[in-house]
C-alpha cells in the first residue's frame, strides 16, 4: 500500500484556477469513488473539503470541486483567494477497510 | 458540537510503547454511523494508522498492524492508541478523528474524516 502521488507544490494568482492531481492505482483511486480531499493551514488540523470524489460538505465554498479519471483524482480551486493558501491532501479507500493518503501539495497564492 | 481531544506523553523513548487517548465530547462514541480513527503527520504528509468501531472492531494500516492496538471505552466516550517498539521514525503529530463509512448492496459510501482533534506532538528520543 503506497502513498498516493501528489505534486509537492502548486501556485496561482488571485482569481485564477489551479488543479491538484492525486495519482493512485487500480487498487485504490481507480476502483472506488471514495476519494476525499483535506485542506490544512499551518498548525491546524485538516479540514474536509471534498468526499466521494465530487461532493462538498455543507459550508465548503463551491469554488472547490473534485473529479476523477482512471487512477487519478483531481481537486480544482477556482477564483483563488489568499485564504486558500494551505496544504492539500487526498485520501482514497483502498479496499479491505484500509485507507491511503497522498503526500500533500502546498498551494501558494502569489 | 462534536469535539475530539488527544492526550498522552509528548516524549517516548526508543523501543518503548506510545500510548494516546482521544476523548470525544458533544456526541456519543457509540453512534452506529461512525468509526473513530487515528492519523499521524510526520513533518509533512499524512499517514492513516487505523479505525475502530464502538463495538470494538478495528481496521489498521498493514504497514503498522503488527505494532498497533486500538481500543474503545464507551463508558468514558474515549478510544485509545498503543504503538509498540517505537523509533525516531514514529515521531509525528498524532490526530484522532471521526470517520464515516458505509457499505450496502449498492456499494460503498462516504469514507471521510469529518471531525478532527487538534493533534498532539509525540517525539521519540532518548
Amino acid at each position: 500500500q503506497s502513498a498516493l502521488t501528489q505534486p509537492a507544490s502548486v501556485s496561482g494568482s488571485p482569481g485564477q484556477s489551479i488543479t491538484i492531481s492525486c495519482a493512485g492505482t487500480s487498487s485504490d483511486v481507480g476502483s472506488y469513488n471514495l476519494v476525499s480531499w483535506y485542506q490544512q493551514h499551518p498548525g491546524k488540523a485538516p479540514k474536509l473539503m471534498i468526499y466521494e470524489v465530487t461532493k462538498r460538505p455543507s459550508g465548503v465554498s463551491n469554488r472547490f470541486s473534485g473529479s476523477k479519471s482512471g487512477n487519478t483524482a483531481s481537486l480544482t480551486i477556482s477564483g483563488l483567494q489568499g485564504e486558500d493558501e494551505a496544504d492539500y491532501y487526498c485520501c482514497s479507500y483502498a479496499g479491505s477497510n484500509t485507507l491511503v493518503f497522498g503526500g500533500g501539495t502546498r498551494l501558494t497564492v502569489l | 458540537q462534536l469535539q475530539l481531544q488527544e492526550s498522552g506523553p509528548g516524549l517516548v523513548k526508543p523501543s518503548e510503547t506510545l500510548s494516546l487517548t482521544c476523548t470525544v465530547s458533544g456526541g456519543s462514541i457509540s453512534s452506529s454511523t461512525y468509526y473513530w480513527g487515528w492519523i499521524r503527520q510526520p513533518p509533512r504528509g499524512l499517514e492513516w494508522i487505523g479505525n475502530i468501531y464502538y463495538g470494538g472492531g478495528t481496521h489498521c494500516n498493514p504497514s503498522l498492524k503488527s505494532r498497533v492496538t486500538i481500543l474503545v471505552d464507551t463508558s468514558k466516550n474515549q478510544f485509545s492508541l498503543k504503538l509498540t517498539s517505537v523509533t525516531a521514525a514514529d515521531t509525528a503529530v498524532y490526530y484522532c478523528a471521526r470517520y464515516r463509512f458505509f457499505s450496502d448492496s449498492s456499494g460503498y459510501h462516504y469514507s471521510l474524516f469529518d471531525s478532527w482533534g487538534q493533534g498532539t506532538l509525540v517525539t521519540v528520543s532518548s
